[in-house]
C-alpha cells in the first residue's frame, strides 16, 4: 500500500460525459501526479501540482484539467469523453517539487467510455 | 518526438540474471529511471541514475547509462519469480516532462 488513494476504482460512462477522478496523496506529501495508461499510448505523464500550484505539463488535452486543493487531494476532470479516452489513470505523490523525486502511485481508476 | 524504447518481453529461469535494454533519443534527459508494475496495481520506482553517472547498482539491481550510444539498462541478479513483472523505463527532460517506454514484460520460468 503506498497511502495514495484514488477514487473511483472503476468508471464506466458514454462519450460526451464528463468524470472527476479524485486522487489523496500520502500523508505530508505536497506534489500530485497525474499519468494516463492506456494499450494504445502506454504511459504517458499529464500533469503535476505542487502545493496547489501547477508545476509540470505533460500530454494532457485540453478536455482535460486538474487542480490541487488546500488540503492537497487532487482531482482530474475529463470532459467531451471520447472511445479512446477509455483507461487507467494514475494519480501518484511525492514530498519535493521536481519530477526526480520519488513518486508513490496510486491503484489507479479504470476508465471506460462507451 | 522524442521516444523511448523498449523491447516488449523477456523470459528468463529463476536465478539467472536479467538484463532489460532501454534506448532514449532525448539528449537533455536529466535522470532516467526504471519502474516496476506488477499486475493490477500502479508503478513503483526501482531505481533512478543521474545522466552525468554512468552506474549504480542497489542490492540485486544494476543500472548502466551509456550516454554516448543513450541507452539504458537494467541487470537484475539472481532473479525469482516475484521479479516477474512489466518493466518500464522513463527520462524526465528538464523538470517538465516525463516520457515512459513501452514497458518490458518480466517472465520468470521457476
Amino acid at each position: 500500500d503506498s497511502g495514495v488513494t484514488q477514487t473511483p476504482k472503476h468508471l464506466i460512462t458514454a462519450t460526451g460525459q464528463r468524470v472527476t477522478l479524485r486522487c489523496s496523496p500520502r500523508s505530508g506529501d505536497l506534489s500530485v501526479y497525474w499519468y494516463q495508461q492506456s494499450l494504445d499510448q502506454g504511459l504517458q505523464f499529464l500533469i503535476q501540482y505542487y502545493n496547489g500550484e501547477e508545476r509540470a505539463k505533460g500530454n494532457i488535452l485540453e478536455r482535460f484539467s486538474a487542480q490541487q486543493f488546500p488540503d492537497l487531494h487532487s482531482e482530474l476532470n475529463l470532459s467531451s469523453l471520447e472511445l479512446g479516452d477509455s483507461a487507467l489513470y494514475f494519480c501518484a505523490s511525492s514530498v519535493g517539487p521536481d519530477l526526480y523525486n520519488e513518486q508513490f502511485f496510486g491503484p489507479g481508476t479504470r476508465l471506460t467510455v462507451l | 518526438g522524442e521516444d523511448v524504447e523498449q523491447s516488449l518481453f523477456l523470459s528468463v529461469r529463476e536465478g539467472d540474471s536479467s538484463v532489460i535494454n532501454c534506448t532514449y533519443t532525448d539528449s537533455s534527459s536529466t535522470y532516467l529511471y526504471w519502474y516496476k508494475q506488477e499486475p493490477g496495481a500502479g508503478l513503483q520506482l526501482l531505481t533512478y541514475i543521474f545522466s552525468n553517472m554512468d552506474m549504480k547498482q542497489d542490492q540485486r539491481l544494476t543500472v548502466l547509462l551509456n550516454k554516448k550510444d543513450k541507452h539504458l539498462s537494467l541487470r537484475i541478479a539472481d532473479t525469482q519469480t516475484g521479479d516477474s513483472a512489466i518493466y518500464f523505463c522513463a527520462e524526465s527532460v528538464g523538470n517538465n516532462d516525463m516520457r515512459f517506454g513501452a514497458g518490458t514484460r518480466l517472465t520468470v520460468k521457476p
